[in-house]
């Protein structure tokens, strides 16, 4: 298993840029999340899905897209670039019978100029 | 609402030393404890848990007891090595309207020294 997978590990865009950061995990987990880990702020949710098709808000949403078409693949789109989204972006994934033991991709360090 | 402090980091030690990380939490209901370890340049990873008051979660030597007396979830670890030098979340269990959300504290950077 390769577990949870994200693309691309770094990423620099320009304020008003819009981009995708994509997720995947091979687990046939239901519940896929995206988190941020500012410094010293520990990681907030930004947004999560419990299964294909249904997705909802987090703590940070503002933003962010995120849609859900299949169990495997969770992306998150940001819509117009901000220097205030300069962040490390995870996703994680668990399953149902323990979905607060989450496992993390690798991480994506974006920074917006 | 929820919420995790942890001590400040960063931690030094020596190699061998005795370790602990205070946490404590503030919560509705009886939520789950857990302590999530990040490597440099890596995802966080699930450490340990506990799901109920005075369970105690254990892994890789490290140990932690759930105390709903004290709200507390402190990490402990008998003689560190070079290898756990990571940053370390304490987080909870946040339930509602189907999330299954984990509170995090800020992180505590551990490093290690021989």
């Amino acid at each position: 298993n390769a577990g949870v997978t994200q693309t691309p590990k770094f990423q620099v865009l320009k304020t008003g840029q819009s981009m995708t950061l994509q997720c995947a995990q091979d687990m046939n987990h239901e519940y896929m999340s995206w988190y941020r880990q500012d410094p010293g702020m520990g990681l907030r949710l930004i947004h999560y899905s419990v299964g294909a098709g249904i997705t909802d808000q987090g703590e940070v949403p503002n933003g962010y897209n995120v849609s859900r078409s299949t169990t495997e693949d969770f992306p998150l789109r940001l819509l117009s670039a901000a220097p205030s989204q300069t962040s490390v972006y995870f996703c994680a994934s668990s399953n149902d019978r323990a979905p607060y033991e989450q496992y993390f991709g690798p991480g994506t360090r974006l920074t917006v100029t | 609402g929820d919420s995790v402090t942890q001590m400040e980091g960063p931690v030094t030690l020596s190699e061998e030393a005795f370790l602990t990380i205070n946490c404590t939490y503030t919560a509705t209901g009886y939520p789950s404890l857990f302590w999530y370890v990040q490597y440099p340049g890596e995802g966080l990873q699930l450490l340990l848990k506990a799901t109920k008051a005075d369970d105690k979660g254990s892994n890789k030597g490290f140990e932690a007891t759930y105390r709903k007396e004290t709200t507390s979830f402190h990490l402990e670890k008998g003689s560190v090595q070079v290898s756990d030098s990571a940053v370390y979340f304490c987080a909870l269990s946040t339930s509602g309207a189907g999330s299954y959300q984990l509170t995090f504290g800020k992180g505590t950077k551990l490093s290690v020294i021989p």
